[in-house]
């Protein structure tokens, strides 16, 4: 167990819905990371907070927001879904969000749009 | 680039035997290169890291090696057993994000 957090660990739903995957990063960690698993693109970086602050973001798609909130959890909201973004959605956490820190996953959110 | 090259992408080898994974990149700035092993369905967990201040790093049956001159790293693992078979991705740290290969299935016959 990392200390890592996502719920729910499964979703199912339908194209054009929204929904919303939750992380809480591990205790004493102020850095959350979001990754997106599918079996053709891999393992894909999304989006980095720090603290509340946006830090670095990847290959997000606009349709895709997420924020980190206060007592320091995060949400990744996905809308107007499609087929392919069916795919593993992975929290990780930091203790400050540098690079060279390891990051810890959670156990994901496996989601798929029907 | 920011792209990390992981080879192979699959690996089979006898129980007792060494496995060796490579990983290249391009980015100058790297720092930090991890290495994760997945198990099916499961989360990823860190098995070793190194940072571009050491050249190797070992850790039991784990082993790291980084070359930054030549921008590759390898990931050896020795006396392999049938619970070492799960996915391994290696990655690399820079601009406050991993970047990580495309993985390598590896399996351990018994």
């Amino acid at each position: 167990d990392s200390g890592v957090t996502q719920t729910p660990k499964h979703l199912i739903t339908a194209t054009g819905q929204r929904v919303t995957l939750r992380c809480s990063p591990r205790s004493g960690d102020l850095s959350v990371y979001w990754y997106q698993q599918s079996l053709d693109q891999g393992l894909q970086f999304l989006i980095q907070y720090y603290n509340g602050e946006e830090r670095a973001k990847g290959n997000i798609l606009e349709r895709f927001s997420a924020q980190q909130f206060p007592d320091l959890h995060s949400e990744l909201n996905l809308s107007s879904l499609e087929l392919g973004d069916s795919a593993l959605y992975f929290c990780a956490s930091s203790t400050s969000g540098g690079a060279w820190e390891t990051q810890y996953f959670g156990p994901g959110t496996r989601l798929l749009v029907l | 680039g920011e792209n990390v090259e992981q080879h192979p992408s699959t690996l089979s080898v006898q129980e007792g035997d060494s496995a060796v994974i490579k990983c290249t990149y391009s980015d100058s700035a790297s720092n930090y290169f991890p290495w994760y092993k997945q198990e099916l369905g499961k989360r990823p967990q860190l098995i070793i890291d190194i940072r571009s201040n050491v050249g190797e790093k070992k850790d039991q049956r784990i082993a790291v090696t980084l070359n930054k001159t030549a921008k590759h790293f390898s990931l050896h693992i020795t006396e392999t057993q049938p619970e070492d078979s799960a996915v391994y991705f290696c990655a690399r740290g820079s601009n406050y994000k991993l970047t990580f290969g495309k993985g390598t299935l590896l399996t351990v016959n018994p």
